[in-house]
């Protein structure tokens, strides 16, 4: 079965400090890899999804990046409202979806 | 463009009980699945319906069940509730066709306590 694997799963950050998220999967057939950001007591909000290794995508302090075997999610000189629990999906071939279980960031003033 | 709606938004179940739940997807959206999110397991998927059929289901038991109407609107039906039915259930919708742009999009879930 396909799986996902993030770490760390817990990372705390000060103001500024940039640092990177990973994702490792093994799929038997990545159609797409998405990140998403999820605040406590609301859905996933849907940030990026790559289809191919050596893509990368940017929004604002984000920066995702793919490979092959994995994924990184680049933050940037992070804020406090960057604070919040990512997560790693892997949609696969046959036309499944697989979450990681998240890093929750906490970036401190 | 309004996002998907899941009701209701709490609710609190005793053993044995069931209960529905219910999801409007965003407009135009024929893709609705489920999901369940625990502090223990994360993010597990229940079940995905396209134009009213099952099209992927995951390892929950029978008690777990779901239909899809013609308007693309999702609901989803547990049946003699256990203690570890207690969870965030979340529905997304996507576009659905298999093409690229496909992301999932979620409602913001109902919490659903068992006691």
């Amino acid at each position: 079965e396909d799986q996902v694997t993030q770490s760390p799963e817990a990372l705390r950050l000060q103001e500024g400090e940039s640092s990177s998220l990973n994702c490792s999967y093994t799929v038997s057939g990545l159609r797409g890899l998405f990140w998403y950001r999820q605040d406590p007591g609301k859905g996933p909000e849907f940030l990026f999804t790559l289809y191919s290794a050596g893509e990368e995508k940017e929004k604002e302090r984000l920066k995702a990046t793919l490979t092959k075997k994995e994924s990184f999610l680049h933050i940037t000189a992070p804020k406090p409202e960057d604070s919040a629990t990512y997560l790693c999906a892997v949609w696969d071939n046959f036309n499944k979806f697989y979450f990681g279980s998240g890093t929750k960031l906490n970036v401190k003033p | 463009k309004a996002g998907v709606t899941q009701t209701p938004r709490y609710l609190i179940k005793t053993r044995g009980q069931q209960v529905t739940l219910s999801c409007s997807p965003i407009s135009g959206h024929r893709s609705v699945s489920w999901y369940q999110q625990t502090p223990g397991q994360g993010l597990q998927f229940l079940f995905e319906y396209f134009s009213e059929t099952q099209r992927n289901k995951g390892n929950f038991p029978g008690r777990f069940s779901g239909r899809q109407f013609s308007n693309s609107r999702s609901e989803m039906n547990v049946s003699t509730l256990e203690l570890g039915d207690s969870a965030l259930y979340l529905c997304a919708s996507s576009a659905g066709t298999g093409g690229r742009n496909s992301p999932l999009h979620f409602g913001n879930g109902t919490r659903l306590t068992v006691t």
